[in-house]
């Protein structure tokens, strides 16, 4: 399996711009996650769906950001319109859940100029 | 709440023991998780440790649980220069879902 993929590795974008990031999560496994990883607040949980119906979003910072799982094998999360302080490295993961472990993403490193 | 605590730092020098450590607050975690996160990698799936035993073994890494104390610990054997990565512990939220909450990790140098 080639784990969980995501796309672009690396974005550069201007402030106002929207932003789409991509993830493939490991074939069969039944939740995805959508986390950011920032320095000052480290590791934070934004969202995750379970067979492919999000089901808690708390952590989605405001109403810039929503996040989309069509079908089992994609999923998006939006930024519009972007801000500097939305520069962070997002990462992906996927679990086949009942507590079973999460495989993450190598991420997308975005920058907000 | 649920909440998952680390040291931030650890240095060790080479060929050392490192041990990192752990605690946790939900007493009816399943599964406890390490992962490792080299520098501009996503996190990795180190070991795991399901909560009805005390210890597990694979090649260099430990894990130890003590479920009375909340308390998990990493040790890695012969610390090498490759070692050196954040490490995040995290317990499973519920069985009943696949969310985990994960420490703020620990940042492991190791000196040749």
């Amino acid at each position: 399996d080639a784990g969980v993929i995501q796309s672009p590795r690396h974005e550069v974008t201007e402030m106002g711009q929207e932003v789409t990031l991509r993830c493939k999560p490991i074939s069969g496994h039944d939740y995805l996650f959508w986390y950011r990883q920032t320095m000052m607040r480290g590791l934070e949980l934004l969202i995750y769906f379970n067979n492919n119906v999000p089901i808690d979003d708390s952590g989605m910072p405001e109403d810039r950001f929503s996040a989309k799982m069509p079908n089992a094998s994609f999923s998006t999360l939006k930024i519009q319109p972007s801000e500097p302080r939305d520069s962070a490295v997002y990462f992906c993961a996927s679990s086949p859940g009942g507590g079973g472990a999460q495989y993450f993403g190598p991420g997308t490193r975005l920058l907000v100029l | 709440g649920e909440d998952v605590e680390q040291s931030l730092f650890l240095s060790v020098r080479e060929g050392d023991s490192s041990v990192i450590n752990c605690t946790y607050t939900d007493s009816s975690s399943t599964y406890l998780y390490w992962y490792k996160q080299e520098p501009g990698a996503g996190l990795q799936l180190l070991t795991y440790i399901f909560s009805n035993m005390d210890m597990k073994q694979d090649q260099r890494l430990t894990v130890l649980l003590n479920k009375k104390d909340k308390h998990l610990s990493l040790r890695i054997a012969d610390t090498q220069t490759g070692d050196s990565a954040i490490y995040f512990c995290a317990e499973t939220f519920s069985s009943n879902t696949g969310k985990l909450i994960f420490g703020q990790g620990t940042t492991l140098q190791v000196k040749p």
